[in-house]
């Protein structure tokens, strides 16, 4: 089965500018998560959606970062307006469901750097 | 609130020798515990998970981990370290009363020496 798609894979933008970000989850993951990793630290979560509906934004910065789930299936994370400490790589996920125990598979994230 | 601690950012063995990767967590209540593998440029892949059960924990690629309850730990071993075995390992853990969302460890780095 394909995994976890993401494009671009890599990205160079200067501070101010917009950047979006693409991702397709496993075919049926009903569950799909957007997580910053800034080099040196865990993953950490930004946005969760079941079906194309938001459970976890709690750690989004609202007035910068913006994400939709298109019919349930693919989703996109946009910056708008990028700052410096964004430069982080930015990994996708998708699980069949919205259980604590679910197993959720990554994709090969998008390595932004805001110059 | 969850909290994941990875004691050494950086672990270095030789080939065959023991892997021992520690990772302990805070939570109010015990919670599921995940492992985590993370090659460069790649996305993560689960070694390993304790949900309920057996707290001997077996995963893929000769890893083990152990829940300890009393000791709020879940270290990650492997018997005999392999040069392919040279990456990042992330400790997480879950819990339905927080949202089911995985809270990670910083990472450990592991290097393996031929």
């Amino acid at each position: 089965e394909a995994g976890v798609a993401q494009s671009p894979r890599y990205k160079i933008i200067e501070k101010r500018q917009s950047v979006a970000f693409w991702c397709n989850p496993i075919s049926g993951h009903a569950t799909l998560y957007w997580y910053q990793q800034i080099l040196g630290q865990g993953p950490k979560l930004l946005i969760q959606f079941q079906n194309n509906g938001v459970v976890d934004d709690s750690q989004l910065p609202k007035d910068r970062f913006s994400a939709e789930r298109l019919k349930g299936v693919d989703s996109t994370l946009k910056i708008q307006p990028a700052k410096l400490e964004d430069s982080a790589v930015y990994l996708c996920a998708s699980s069949a469901l919205d259980y604590s125990t679910d197993t959720q598979y990554f994709g090969p994230g998008t390595r932004l750097t805001v110059l | 609130a969850q909290s994941v601690t990875q004691l050494g950012s950086h672990v270095s063995v030789s080939e065959g020798a023991l892997v021992l990767l520690r990772c302990n967590y805070s939570s109010s209540v015990p919670p599921y515990l995940f492992w985590y593998v993370q090659y460069p440029n790649q996305g993560l892949q689960l070694l390993l998970k304790y949900t309920t059960g057996a707290t001997l924990v077996k995963g893929i690629n000769g890893f083990e981990a152990e829940f300890k309850k009393s000791e709020t730990s879940f270290h990650l071993t492997k018997p005999s370290a392999h040069m392919s075995d040279a990456a990042e390992y992330f400790c997480a853990v879950s819990r339905m009363e927080y949202g089911n969302k995985l809270v990670f460890g910083a990472g450990t780095i592991l290097r393996v020496k031929s």
